[in-house]
């Protein structure tokens, strides 16, 4: 059974910090995304990351994808309040085989204080 | 930015009625999918649609469930029988293309409450 798990599950900082959440499997995934959901609303994705080992930024926020793509992190620099929310990891069951299937972690919830 | 709407944003209903969700993917995406999220639980898939056909569905996608496309933009979920363990938030998303590929990702509207009592 593939399954992603995410720690921490929540993180409570201030602002201006940094963080990294993870994202872990026992299974290779044939990419993984990472979303944000804010309360009361759908996930957002982030960004996918697919080839092992790459890195991506999106501004502050820096993607990484485990050399055995069984893993990812999440590195957020110097944290805002508007960072709050839950971060999840997903990926396609099946190595990829299966149209729009996808797996999902629990989630790290963020809360960034002013 | 063209996005997924869901109707209602929050549904009660009692134990063994029948509910439909409805949703309005992005007009020009092929694929639709039903997820579900039980309060503190996991995202989970449910099914996934093409060309008027169920493409693949979950294990949790019993004969209760069924999907429709009955017109040229809605695409809903009918719950036959609801239970309480149905309640849950369920999120319709949309790709244009196969959704496990990367130049294709899941759109997700912001879902519908389903509460069973």
């Amino acid at each position: 059974t593939q399954l992603l798990e995410q720690s921490p599950q929540f993180l409570s900082i201030q602002e201006g910090e940094n963080l990294t959440v993870y994202c872990n499997s026992s299974s290779v995934f044939s990419s993984l995304q990472w979303y944000r959901q804010e309360p009361g609303e759908g996930p957002v994705l982030l960004v996918t990351v697919v080839t092992g080992g790459e890195v991506k930024k999106l501004k502050r926020l820096t993607f990484q994808f485990g050399d055995a793509r069984k893993d990812s992190s999440l590195h957020i620099t110097a944290a805002q309040p508007g960072d709050t929310g839950l971060y999840l990891c997903a990926g396609p069951k099946n190595y990829g085989g299966s149209q729009g299937n996808l797996i999902f972690g629990k989630g790290t919830k963020l809360s960034v204080k002013p | 930015e063209p996005e997924v709407t869901q109707t209602p944003s929050h549904q009660v209903t009692q134990m063994g009625q029948e509910v439909i969700l409805r949703c309005v993917p992005i007009s020009n995406h092929l694929y639709f999918y039903w997820y579900r999220q039980i309060l503190g639980q996991k995202v989970e898939f449910l099914v996934s649609f093409y060309n008027n056909e169920i493409s693949e569905k979950s294990e949790i996608f019993d004969d209760q469930f069924s999907v429709e496309r009955p017109d040229g933009s809605n695409f809903t979920l009918k719950i036959r029988s609801t239970k309480l363990e149905d309640s849950a938030m369920y999120f319709c998303a949309s790709s244009p293309y196969p959704g496990h590929l990367v130049s294709s990702p899941l759109h997700f509207g912001n879902g519908t409450r389903l509460t069973v009592t």
